[in-house]
């Protein structure tokens, strides 16, 4: 089953630091850029950033240049993004998804692809 | 930062009838633009993308058309299963962009 896990979310103190990590499985990771959006309580969507493949292409969500780094490591099939300097702003779901799109016969992935893989997402509380 | 607008905010509709749902951009996004369907504790599910073509498994009664700065998705006779918040996005330009939701409902 395709399926993205993410983890590392909780209450963090204003000023403070997270790592998330997200866990692929049912296809090759390598192979997929991926996202973090994220969703504060009651609220819609936003895109927080994106790591290509081999990491050619990292973009970020212009407010939150400087405080969060996506990064990957795909020997150990993994997806993270280090949130420092926390602000109670940030607390939402953060999901991990998977930039691509599959038709009957493939599936494809670009930094210009749709979101077509979501995880369950992590809540992050940043509160004193 | 391109501005996506979905229209109308909530759309009451009774179960069997056809809903229609808008999305206009603040430029143009040519094709890239996709649907998501979020229902109440999960997580959104794409249902469309390149402006109209459907997700694997979503049925028939879903469609979308446009491109450039309208876009449309319909659905042709609403199922109980359908009532959900749908949110656009394109990812044309940097940052990518979500619309702030239409929240379809039973009437």
């Amino acid at each position: 089953e395709v399926q993205l896990v993410e983890s590392g979310g909780g209450l963090v103190k204003p000023g403070g630091s997270l790592r998330l990590s997200c866990a692929p499985s049912g296809f090759v990771f390598s192979s997929y850029s991926f996202n973090w959006v994220r969703q504060a309580p009651g609220k819609g969507l936003e895109w927080v950033s994106l790591i290509s493949t081999y990491s050619v292409y990292i973009k970020y969500a212009d407010p939150l240049k400087g405080r969060f780094t996506i990064s990957r490591d795909d020997a150990k099939n993994s997806l993270y993004l280090q949130m420092n300097n926390l602000r109670a702003e940030d607390t939402a779901v953060y999901y991990c998804v998977r930039g691509g799109y599959c038709t009957t016969s493939n599936c494809y992935s670009s930094p210009w692809s749709s979101f077509d893989i979501w995880g369950q997402g992590t809540m992050v509380t940043v509160s004193a | 930062e391109i501005v996506m607008t979905q229209s109308p905010s909530t759309l009451s509709v009774s179960p069997g009838e056809r809903a229609t749902l808008s999305c206009r951009a603040s430029q143009s996004v040519s094709s890239n633009l996709a649907w998501y369907q979020q229902k109440p504790g999960q997580p959104p599910r794409l249902l469309i993308y390149a402006a109209s073509t459907r997700a694997t498994g979503f049925p028939a009664r879903f469609s979308a058309t446009g491109s450039g700065t309208e876009f449309t998705l319909t659905i042709s006779s609403l199922q109980s299963e359908d009532f959900a918040v749908y949110y656009c996005q394109q990812y044309n330009n940097w940052p990518r962009t979500f619309g702030q939701g239409t929240k379809l409902e039973g009437k």
